[in-house]
């Protein structure tokens, strides 16, 4: 099993260029997430999927798109990208199964906007 | 809105010493977990704690949960090199178990 995979690993905008960020795994889980991580700061929840075709917001969703059309990929969107989301991004996703909910973390993107 | 914080924000550990890192938060939860990163790198489960009272022990650390105090601690015994990292705690909330992050303590294992 690969786990969760994440690509790009590395990315370099333009302010107002737009990407998408990919994330996938292959443990059938139900739940996926997408964070940020800014230096000296914990992760900061962006959006999260509870079932393929469902997205909600997080702690700071705005800048940010998302879509669940396939149970194992998790898409991120920046429509017109900023410096201020010049940031790590993190995916997890978790299993419904037991009661633990244990995210598993991708390897992270690091996205640089100038 | 939950908050979640950790004290202290770095350590620095001699070798052989033992060592507590503080995770308190604002609201009820019984889902504790802490997270390990290493500079450069994603994070790596340690332990996931479920209940009140819920301990668990994984080599030189250990962690414990008070939900009543709305408390974790992660207890670190006889530091060695390898325990240098950056050591996160995050509460789970809802039916999706959304995590908040606490902003994280850096440990640095010195001779």
């Amino acid at each position: 099993n690969a786990g969760v995979t994440q690509t790009p690993k590395f990315r370099v905008l333009k302010t107002g260029q737009s990407m998408t960020l990919l994330c996938a795994q292959d443990m059938n889980h139900e739940y996926m997430y997408w964070y940020r991580q800014d230096p000296g700061m914990g992760l900061r929840l962006i959006h999260y999927s509870v079932g393929e075709g469902t997205t909600a917001k997080g702690e700071v969703p705005d800048g940010y798109n998302v879509s669940r059309l396939k149970k194992q990929n998790f898409l991120l969107g920046l429509e017109s990208a900023a410096p201020s989301q010049t940031s790590v991004y993190f995916c997890a996703s978790s299993t419904t199964s037991g009661s633990s909910y244990e995210q598993y973390f991708g390897p992270g993107t690091r996205l640089t906007v100038t | 809105e939950l908050k979640v914080e950790q004290n202290p924000l770095f350590l620095s550990m001699q070798e052989g010493k033992n060592y507590t890192i503080y995770c308190n938060y604002s609201t009820t939860s019984d889902r504790l977990y802490w997270y390990r990163q290493d500079p450069g790198k994603s994070l790596e489960s340690l332990f996931v704690l479920l209940s009140n009272g819920a301990v668990k022990q994984e080599g030189r650390l250990m962690a414990s949960l008070d939900t009543k105090a709305r408390l974790s601690t992660l207890h670190i015994t006889a530091a060695v090199h390898d325990l240098s990292a950056t050591y996160f705690c995050a509460v789970g909330t809802g039916t999706a178990s959304k995590l908040t992050f606490g902003t994280g303590t850096r440990l640095q294992v010195t001779l």
